[in-house]
């Protein structure tokens, strides 16, 4: 079992949908990153979390630490929201899931 | 501000040939951290490099190695290339714990 485990693994939705990927870990943690890959390769860290909820634009990021979970919403979401958004927890040594491929429709 | 930056883009190395990598962390940034993909993976980490040291390792051989320099500018050098080290290797860089930023990484392809 992988220490950081996201679901789905795919997601398919329509413009303007509200999307949410889901984040569970099993090690303890001192933070928790969203990070956003675009198929280039780069990746773009969106949220740093170790406790409660996070917000910018269209994107909310919350933690429970006590149920050791995650998730990212989407709200709105837009064609340009599409590529793969991974969960990954640590601060010096990360160690990812397997990403969300997420791809939105017009 | 230029964030991260990594040289080469992309390659193409022989099995059992040497390669290195190269990263410049963003401006005021101080540690460096290399991570491998392989495709349709999740990144898994290698190590990572802070005051010229290396302070962790991830479950890597020793055909990988690296170093930092005082500017913490970083190299990632590995030896004796196997085909199953094909993959893009990502550098990241932070100041005391506090937001990671990534490169766009190096496409590295071993044939």
């Amino acid at each position: 079992k992988n220490e950081v485990e996201q679901s789905p693994q795919n997601l398919t939705a329509q413009e303007e949908e509200f999307i949410t990927i889901n984040c569970s870990y099993s090690v303890g943690i001192s933070a928790l990153h969203w990070l956003q890959q675009h198929p280039g390769g780069g990746i773009v860290s969106l949220f740093m979390l170790s406790s409660g909820k996070k917000k910018h634009g269209r994107l909310i990021a919350t933690i429970n630490i006590q149920e050791k979970h995650s998730s990212l919403h989407i709200t709105a979401s837009h064609p340009r929201d599409s590529a793969v958004y991974i969960c990954a927890v640590g601060t010096d040594k990360l160690i990812f899931g397997t990403g969300t491929r997420l791809q939105v429709f017009p | 501000d230029a964030g991260v930056t990594q040289s080469p883009t992309h390659l193409i190395k022989t099995r059992g040939q040497q390669v290195t990598l190269r990263c410049s962390p963003k401006s005021g940034h101080d540690t460096v951290s290399w991570y491998q993909q392989a495709l349709g993976q999740g990144p898994q980490f290698i190590f990572q490099y802070y005051e010229e040291e290396e302070r962790q390792r991830g479950n890597f051989p020793d055909r990988f190695s690296g170093h930092q320099y005082p500017n913490y500018s970083s190299e990632l050098n590995v030896n004796a290339l196997l085909l199953g080290d094909s993959a893009l290797y990502l550098c990241a860089s932070s100041f005391s714990g506090n937001t990671i930023y990534f490169g766009e990484g190096s496409w590295l392809t071993v044939v």
